[in-house]
């Protein structure tokens, strides 16, 4: 069975600190999308990372994809009250066209 | 117009009633989707409908009925519920059904079946 594993499951740090959430598996992936999930709100893309270990930046936001594949980690420099919200990650299985997803990590910037 | 839209927002319903979702799509995609979404849990696909033909179906129980009368609009028909259907109901959109392709989502329908 493929899993997605994030961790931690809840962080609340202070604004300007900087964070690392993380997304492992015991599979590999072709690839690997990370969403973000504001409260009220669907989950909506903020990227996709395909060759392992790639590297992303989405301005103080860090996305890197392991090298054999089987895990991602999510870095924010300087963290935000923008940045509250749910962190979730989401891979293709191998057997059909479906995504599978993470539990998420809930991240709270307190002013 | 939003890029996928989703109604009501907010859902209570009694486990005798009947109650539908709708879900429409302003994008031009062929493949929409349901998800459950519960807390601390991943999101649970439901169904995929792509060029308006259900292609997949999670063995979801029959108390849940999609209904895609065309690419731009999904429904979800809820009847006779049970108190742990409560959740936020998503629908995406995309712009096919093969994985790795980004996925727009409304906002959810948030269900409280008392």
């Amino acid at each position: 069975t493929q899993l997605l594993e994030q961790s931690p499951q809840f962080l609340s740090i202070q604004e300007g600190e900087n964070l690392t959430v993380y997304c492992n598996s015991s599979s590999v992936f072709s690839s690997l999308q990370w969403y973000r999930q504001e409260p009220g709100e669907g989950p909506v893309l903020l990227v996709t990372v395909v060759t392992g270990g790639e590297v992303k930046k989405l301005k103080r936001l860090t996305f890197q994809f392991g090298d054999a594949r089987k895990d991602s980690s999510l870095h924010i420099t300087a963290a935000q009250p923008g940045d509250t919200g749910l962190y979730l990650c989401a891979a293709p299985m191998d057997s059909n066209y479906q995504l599978i997803w993470g539990a998420g990590t809930k991240l709270i910037i307190k002013p | 117009e939003t890029g996928v839209t989703q109604t009501p927002r907010h859902l209570v319903m009694g486990m005798t009633n009947k109650k539908s979702l709708k879900c429409e799509q302003h994008l031009g995609h062929n493949a929409m989707y349901w998800y459950k979404q519960s807390a601390k849990k991943p999101l649970e696909l439901m169904f995929v409908y792509s060029l308006e033909e259900r292609v997949e179906n999670n063995s979801v129980p029959s108390r849940f009925s999609p209904e895609c009368p065309n690419s731009s609009h999904l429904f979800l028909h809820l009847h006779t519920l049970q108190p742990e259907d409560s959740a936020l109901y998503l629908c995406a959109s995309s712009q096919d059904e093969t994985w790795a392709i980004e996925a727009f989502f409304g906002q959810g329908t948030r269900l409280t079946v008392v």
